[in-house]
């Protein structure tokens, strides 16, 4: 079945440092990924869609410049978050949908997930 | 825009008891409906999904869920629930036939089953 593979699963850094996680879809094309962000006992907030080739779009509220999202190839995707903070400690997820139109009734394929803890 | 409400922040039940955990839905158009699950610290695994046809829709593990149009609900739901089960789970929906259009979630329901 269609895996998506995201790393680190963990990391820690300090304040004012950039970390960098990737998001990969190991046996299909992606061209469109997804980022969440989820807090503590909270749902899945959407951050980004990121489409290959072309710049992302941020939801409402995240800051562009902070979460540098870049999609430069069909299998990965990378989220960059820059002179990171303590309020940015969150678990960060991707998913990635397969090409093509009339794809929507596929469920979407999720990595494991990046647990971000800034100190 | 759609969005999905899941009622109950928590839901325990006792081993061997069958489990339901709600979801309604709202969107204009015809509902992408599904349901995942989430171990600690751990991505979503897909567990079902409604696109058309038949109401019941069996899944993963044993779970199913029920397509209600007129209520405007998706139940997931197991005869017999195992403390494997304890988890968290989300209802979400997609409102459009794209592939290009993200999920949106509920707000999750976790699930506790108690031996």
């Amino acid at each position: 079945g269609a895996v998506v593979s995201q790393h680190p699963s963990r990391v820690i850094c300090k304040s004012g440092t950039s970390v960098k996680i990737e998001c990969r879809s190991l046996d299909f094309q992606a061209t469109t990924m997804f980022w969440y962000r989820q807090f503590p006992k909270q749902s899945l907030m959407l951050m980004a869609t990121s489409n290959e080739g072309s710049k992302a779009t941020y939801e409402q509220g995240v800051e562009k410049d902070k979460f540098l999202i870049n999609h430069a190839s069909l299998t990965l995707s990378t989220l960059t978050v820059t002179s990171a903070h303590p309020e940015d400690s969150s678990f960060y997820i991707c998913s990635a949908s397969s090409t093509g139109v009339g794809v929507g009734h596929s469920p979407l394929h999720f990595g494991n997930g990046t647990r971000l803890t800034v100190t | 825009a759609q969005s999905v409400a899941q009622p109950e922040d928590q839901v325990n039940v006792a081993e061997g008891n069958p489990l339901t955990v709600k979801c309604t839905y709202s969107v204009s158009g015809n509902p992408y409906l599904f349901w995942y699950v989430q171990y600690p610290n751990r991505g979503l695994q897909f567990l079902l999904k409604y696109i058309t046809g038949d109401n019941l829709v069996k899944g993963s593990y044993g779970f199913e869920a029920e397509f209600n149009k007129s209520q405007t609900s998706f139940h997931l739901k197991k005869p017999s629930a195992l403390v494997s089960d304890s988890a968290l789970y989300f209802c979400a929906v997609r409102a459009t036939f794209s592939g290009n259009t993200p999920l949106v979630f509920g707000k999750g329901t976790r699930l506790s089953v108690i031996a």
